[in-house]
């Protein structure tokens, strides 16, 4: 399956900042990303689904002012927190749509202090 | 609606033992079927998935995982864990949709004793 890279694999920022997250497929072209939010000891919420060289479709309820999503190439997408706040804390994880399966990066940990 | 359920929020198993961990999921066709691994701080790490054709699947590490559709259930199984298996074991269902979005189940959190 494809090999996804993430980075960085953490960062901490402080409140008010806005922190970059860059999601790459390494070795299939993609035109499916993907951007999950994961809290501790629960499962993925799916943010956002990244289409290259079009906008992003985000899922109800999150903010795409807050999380921007852009999809510039076949093999790069990138998430931004703008203006980030404690509780953008999280864990974030990007994955790569090959067909009808899904191959996720390692994840970002976002601490804002 | 579409959802995936795992009921075992958490499992702790003897090594050397076997393990099966449950899902069950309500989808209106014939589903994709996936389990991940997750790892702590990791990302998640695709096991196996079923998309159609034998209904009993094998994945990656030992792992094996059986279609039923009477019983819209998608059990995980391991005939002899070892202790690097544990870590958070994830049931996702493929929506079909256009750009084929997963829904996870909640997770089953499998701790290994020696």
């Amino acid at each position: 399956g494809a090999v996804v890279s993430q980075h960085p694999s953490w960062v901490i920022c402080k409140s008010g900042t806005s922190v970059k997250i860059e999601c790459r497929s390494l070795d299939f072209q993609a035109t499916t990303m993907f951007w999950y939010r994961q809290f501790p000891k629960q499962s993925l919420m799916l943010m956002a689904t990244s289409n290259e060289g079009s906008k992003a479709t985000y899922e109800q309820g999150v903010e795409k002012d807050k999380f921007l999503i852009n999809h510039a190439s076949l093999t790069l997408s990138t998430l931004t927190v703008t203006s980030a706040h404690p509780e953008d804390s999280s864990f974030y994880i990007c994955s790569v749509g090959q067909q009808e399966t899904q191959y996720f990066g390692p994840g970002t940990r976002l601490l804002v202090l | 609606a579409q959802s995936v359920t795992q009921p075992d929020i958490h499992i702790t198993v003897s090594e050397g033992a076997s393990l099966e961990l449950r899902c069950n999921y309500s989808y209106g066709a014939t589903p994709y079927l996936f389990w991940y691994v997750q790892s702590p701080g990791q990302g998640l790490q695709l096991l196996l998935k079923y998309f159609s054709g034998d209904t009993l699947v094998q994945g990656i590490k030992g792992f094996e995982a059986e279609f039923k559709r009477s019983q819209s259930s998608f059990n995980l199984r391991k005939p002899s864990v070892h202790w690097s298996d544990a870590a958070e074991y994830f049931c996702a269902v493929g929506t079909l949709s256009g750009y084929n979005k997963l829904i996870f189940g909640a997770g089953t959190r499998l701790a290994v004793h020696p």
